[in-house]
């Protein structure tokens, strides 16, 4: 099994629709993180969190929201889905920071907004 | 704006070459460096990190870093068509973990 599991894998939704991506892990680690990509712009961080009650934006905030329901668990909401935010989403994990803790990615969640 | 910058390539080399993929970074405070690979439509995965100057050697993977001239590179040796992928150049600052990544390197080898 994954040590890092995004729900769902893919997901085609339409414009201003509500819609939640799912992350949990079993690493056991505090620190985790949402992650877009999008062609010829790499990864871009949308949020992060280094415990329950720790939520801080990223670089590409706007447009999403997230909620870190446990330890384990870490989710990423877009509250009216827009074309522009069709991308591959992915959420990752870290025990702490340094080059000895590095991400954990999941498998990724493909985004389609039509 | 902390920037992280890789040629977007594909770089071809022959199988049994030597692969060496570069990265530039922007900001002098940067504290870790790690490469990671991703094959088209899956997640990354961590190959290496480096955090002093010098060479880092782990198989046939070597990372080399220069702080002074704000550049990490990654040579691959023997490469393998199973190395073709885009190799992601991920610079850290601070304490916070977060990442800054290149845009990606894709390397094909050829048969």
């Amino acid at each position: 099994d994954a040590d890092v599991t995004q729900t769902p894998r893919n997901r085609i939704t339409k414009t201003g629709k509500r819609i939640m991506l799912e992350c949990s892990q079993t690493k056991g680690h505090d620190r985790m993180y949402w992650y877009r990509q999008d062609p010829g712009l790499g990864l871009r961080l949308i949020y992060y969190s280094f415990d329950v009650k720790d939520i801080n934006k990223g670089e590409i905030s706007d447009g999403y929201s997230v909620s870190r329901q446990a330890q384990a668990k870490f989710s990423l909401s877009l509250e009216s889905a827009i074309p522009n935010q069709t991308a591959l989403y992915f959420c990752a994990t870290s025990a702490g920071f340094g080059y000895n803790s590095p991400l954990h990615f999941g498998n990724g969640t493909r985004l389609t907004v039509t | 704006q902390k920037e992280v910058e890789q040629n977007s390539g594909p770089l071809s080399v022959p199988e049994g070459a030597i692969a060496s993929l570069n990265c530039t970074y922007s900001d002098r405070v940067s504290q870790s460096f790690f490469w990671y690979r991703q094959y088209s439509g899956k997640s990354p995965e961590l190959i290496m990190s480096i955090y002093s100057n010098g060479d880092k050697e782990d198989g046939r993977f070597t990372a080399q870093l220069n702080k002074a001239s704000q550049y990490v590179s990654l040579l691959i040796r023997d490469s393998q068509p199973s190395d073709s992928a885009t190799y992601l150049c991920a610079v850290s600052y601070g304490t916070a973990s977060k990442l800054t990544f290149g845009t990606g390197t894709r390397l094909q080898v050829t048969l």
